[in-house]
């Protein structure tokens, strides 16, 4: 299995820019994670979907920050504009739930984006 | 309700130590209650995991001890080396739900 897949690996922009992330989980699984990771506030989670519905994205931010799961090989984490406060390392992590569920959680290699 | 409290922030033992990591958690919901380890540019990847139906779980060096009535949790790392050397992370989960982890323990193993 290919894991996690997340790109880019690292992001550098200006303020005001458009930063989108883009995660393919691995096939099968039906939850879909986005995590914000910082020194200071640790693994946050932005959002959360099953079977590519959201279902709890009380953890975004604020309106700059979006998030898609079109099909279930494909999501997207979009922030605009972006803010030199977004920088963070970004995971996108998956499981699978339902009647053979382990509870683990795969997480992606991140993608580390620094606003200017 | 839905924090998971984890101590210490950062810990330095010697190679061949004990090392001891606590999470705490208020929400009776949770079932299922994870470690994670996390080197330097990678993401978090699942080291080991309970159940509350167990007291305690090993698996090689590590062990999860659990206290449900304390709504407790810790990890333990026996014989620890520089290997070892990480960040660790608690969480505790909701069967299908959404995971919620502690703010990361930095272990450092001194050679």
């Amino acid at each position: 299995d290919a894991g996690v897949i997340q790109s880019p690996r690292h992001e550098v922009t200006e303020m005001g820019q458009e930063v989108t992330l883009r995660c393919k989980p691995i096939s099968g699984h039906n939850s879909l994670f986005w995590y914000r990771q910082t020194m200071m506030r640790g693994l946050e989670l932005l959002i959360y979907f099953n079977n590519n519905v959201p279902i709890d994205d009380s953890g975004m931010p604020e309106d700059r920050f979006s998030a898609k799961m079109p099909n279930a090989s494909f999501s997207t984490l979009k922030i605009q504009p972006s803010e030199p406060r977004d920088s963070a390392v970004y995971f996108c992590a998956s499981r699978r739930t339902g009647t053979s569920n382990t509870g683990e959680l795969f997480f992606g290699e991140g993608s580390r984006l620094t606003v200017l | 309700q839905q924090q998971v409290k984890q101590s210490p922030q950062s810990l330095i033992v010697q190679k061949g130590g004990i090392s001891i990591i606590n999470c705490a958690y208020e929400n009776t919901a949770f079932d299922y209650f994870p470690w994670y380890q996390q080197f330097p540019g990678k993401g978090p990847a699942l080291l080991i995991a309970i159940r509350p139906d167990v007291s305690e779980k090993k698996e090689g060096r590590f062990t999860i001890s659990f206290n449900k009535s304390a709504k407790q949790f810790s990890l333990h790392i026996m014989d620890s080396q520089p290997g070892d050397s990480a960040t660790y992370f608690c969480a505790a989960s909701t069967g299908t739900y959404k995971y919620i982890f502690g703010t990361g323990t930095r272990l450092k193993v001194l050679a």
